[in-house]
């Protein structure tokens, strides 16, 4: 299996532009994750989907924040418009059922995301 | 969320077995124990889970204490490619919430 699929990779965004981050998840996983890294904050859930429905977006930081899974094999996290403070890495995962039934998630590399 | 406790670093020499010990004193009896670890530049891996029993497999083994109140990861013979940053995660137990919330972990450095 390719496992989670992200892009793009790299990005180097002026403030004030439109960033769209890409997620394909592994086939068949119903739970798609959407996670952020940064020095000051470690890693922090921002939203998941179950079935392509946002189950929990608790984590999105503000409105310049969405995220949207149109079917089961792509989803899409913007930050419209961006700021030098969202200069982070990005991560997508996904899991076969349940997590808590100890079902594992399944990382992508990251988007490494650079506003300037 | 029940909180874990690891310490921020440690450190093994290479071919030696490694423990890393994580306190969870506030898990409740339908937590899983996950454990993940984040290698340089690259997005978190799955190492192990378990519930109750000790568990084994191809990398890692997961002692669990008798009352769930600790655990411990033991990598049997580190290598230098087991340097990463060790997360010790309890599911969240509110049900329905899928989430897994990572703390700071504990960075392992291996010397050669």
């Amino acid at each position: 299996d390719a496992g989670v699929i992200q892009s793009p990779r790299h990005e180097v965004t002026e403030m004030g532009q439109e960033v769209t981050l890409r997620c394909k998840p592994i086939s068949g996983h119903d739970y798609l994750f959407w996670y952020r890294q940064t020095m000051m904050r470690g890693l922090e859930l921002l939203i998941y989907f179950n079935n392509n429905v946002p189950i929990d977006d608790s984590g999105m930081p503000e409105d310049r924040f969405s995220a949207k899974m149109p079917n089961a094999s792509f989803s899409t996290l913007k930050i419209q418009p961006s700021e030098p403070r969202d200069s982070a890495v990005y991560f997508c995962a996904s899991s076969l059922g349940r997590v808590h039934s100890g079902n594992t998630i399944y990382f992508g590399e990251g988007s490494w995301l650079t506003v300037v | 969320d029940a909180k874990t406790t690891q310490p921020n670093s440690m450190e093994s020499n290479e071919e030696e077995p490694v423990h890393l010990p994580c306190n969870h004193s506030t898990i409740s009896g339908t937590d899983y124990i996950h454990w993940y670890r984040q290698l340089p530049s690259q997005g978190p891996e799955y190492v192990i889970h378990g519930l109750t029993s000790n568990v084994n497999n191809r990398m890692a083994s997961l002692a669990i204490a008798e009352d769930r109140k600790s655990s411990t990861l033991i990598l049997h013979r580190a290598t230098l490619r087991d340097a990463a940053v060790y997360y010790c995660i309890l599911r969240d137990p509110s049900i329905g919430n899928e989430k897994l919330t990572f703390g700071t972990g504990t960075r392992l450095t291996i010397i050669p």
